[in-house]
């Protein structure tokens, strides 16, 4: 069975500093891991994905994320964070162990809010 | 070019009426995903269709629940008999097809059950 955990529902951080949302998955074959952002009142975004290949895969809005396997993490990271990223954030994974299951399975979400 | 559309963007209906939740997904995209958002929750997967392959219909929770893709474009999410517990955001999405390929969400329909 495949699962995703966002273990912080609330992540602040100060405008400028670095910043880091959390996720861990649990599958039975190799993930495809997925970040995605939604706005108040708005559909999800796709940020960025790991497929294979390098563990380090650069996205939208100056956003990052490193896939960790021994760790099962992808843990979403900005070298400096802007008011305007203030968001809910979903990671999510699909196990490509499980031949026609091509849903993604989504974390509860962590909103993240940058103080000015 | 334009994104995934998704119609009535709220909906308020009575406890026992029939709804149905239409959504045009991006041109030539052949994956077509409806998902639940319930509010505190994450995203909860309902039904999945790729291109004239049968319907993934496994996150469906209860038979009230129907969904159909004409033409491999448009597609429509029926709820049957609502009850207030199927009161949350709708979320459908599309992709170029399944698997590695990123999914683009539509922005949702709000549907409260009173």
């Amino acid at each position: 069975a495949q699962s995703v955990a966002q273990p912080e529902d609330q992540v602040n951080v100060a405008e400028g500093n670095p910043l880091t949302v959390k996720c861990t998955y649990s599958v039975s074959g190799n993930p495809y891991l997925f970040w995605y952002v939604q706005y108040p009142n708005r559909g999800l975004q796709f940020l960025l994905k790991y497929i294979t290949g390098d563990n380090l895969v650069k996205g939208s809005y100056g956003f990052e994320a490193e896939f960790n396997k021994s760790q099962t993490s992808f843990h979403l990271k900005k070298p400096s964070a802007l008011v305007s990223d203030s968001a809910l954030y979903f990671c999510a994974v699909r196990d490509t162990w499980q031949t026609g299951a091509n849903n993604l399975f989504f974390g509860t979400g962590t909103r993240l809010t940058v103080i000015p | 070019g334009a994104g995934v559309s998704q119609s009535p963007s709220n909906k308020v209906t009575e406890k026992g009426k029939d709804v149905e939740l239409r959504c045009d997904p991006i041109s030539g995209h052949t994956a077509l995903y409806w998902y639940r958002q319930s509010l505190g929750q994450g995203l909860e997967f309902l039904i999945y269709f790729q291109g004239n392959s049968a319907p993934d219909k496994s996150g469906l929770p209860s038979d009230r629940f129907s969904a159909e893709r004409t033409g491999g474009s448009v597609s429509t999410l029926t709820i049957q008999r609502t009850q207030q517990e199927d009161s949350a955001v709708y979320l459908c999405a599309s992709s170029r097809q399944g698997g590695r390929y990123e999914q683009y969400f539509g922005p949702g329909t709000r549907l409260t059950v009173t």
